[in-house]
């Protein structure tokens, strides 16, 4: 089944602890990118990435890290989590060359810092 | 710079009623659009996309949306609603660059009994 997948699906944690949530996709997409979902704001892309070792920023990217080693990877960092970075993540995929923008969504991390 | 906006932030509906889901978009480049839909504790899913061609565009479960350069709109619509059909709705563009999607910032669509 294609898909894209997150873990974990929940995270509570205290500011300063470093935290990875980690995404893989099956489908051997290019692009892969990362949002944060806050009522009232949509989704915001954090960092995205063209294909493997290709990596750029998004539009709220600070406080975060992201590395591409290997195509169906695309983990986000958190090195010292704040409380303002309490959220619902979602990675997603896309086949480069296809129609752009249309995204596969994983099933999202909610994340919780104190 | 591309945005977009959704008028409405909640619309309910009564089952059977019509729903239309109203998204504005600013683009600079001409603009594919797209309507995803989030169920409750699910990932989003793609419904619906406008690329180039056909501005009248059909999707998944009967959703429907027309481009209108004229007015930069890309509106929802589905003529009877489902109790199915409750969820988060997002409109969404993007340029021919392809690196970015913008999305709207949602409309929750509530379906009474």
């Amino acid at each position: 089944e294609a898909q894209v997948t997150q873990n974990p699906r929940y995270l509570i944690t205290v500011t300063g602890k470093k935290l990875t949530v980690t995404c893989s996709q099956n489908m051997n997409h290019e692009y892969m990118s990362w949002y944060r979902q806050d009522p009232g704001l949509g989704l915001r892309q954090i960092y995205y990435s063209m294909n493997v070792e290709v990596t750029d920023k998004g539009d709220v990217p600070e406080g975060y890290k992201v590395s591409r080693k290997e195509k169906r990877n695309f983990p986000l960092i958190l090195e010292s989590p704040s409380p303002n970075q309490t959220s619902l993540y979602f990675c997603a995929s896309s086949l480069r060359g296809g129609a752009p923008g249309e995204l596969f969504f994983g099933e999202g991390s909610r994340l919780t810092v104190l | 710079a591309q945005s977009v906006t959704q008028l409405g932030s909640h619309v309910s509906v009564s089952e059977g009623a019509l729903v239309l889901l109203r998204c504005n978009y600013s683009s600079s480049v001409p603009p594919y659009l797209f309507w995803y839909v989030q169920y409750p504790n699910q990932g989003l899913q793609l419904l619906l996309k406008y690329t180039t061609g056909a501005t009248l565009v059909k999707g998944i479960n009967g959703f429907e949306a027309e481009f209108k350069k004229s007015e930069t709109s890309f509106h929802l619509t589905k003529p009877s609603a489902h109790m199915s059909d409750a969820a988060e709705y997002f409109c969404a563009v993007t340029g021919t660059s392809y690196d970015k999607v913008i999305f709207g910032p949602g409309t929750s669509l509530s379906v009474i009994p």
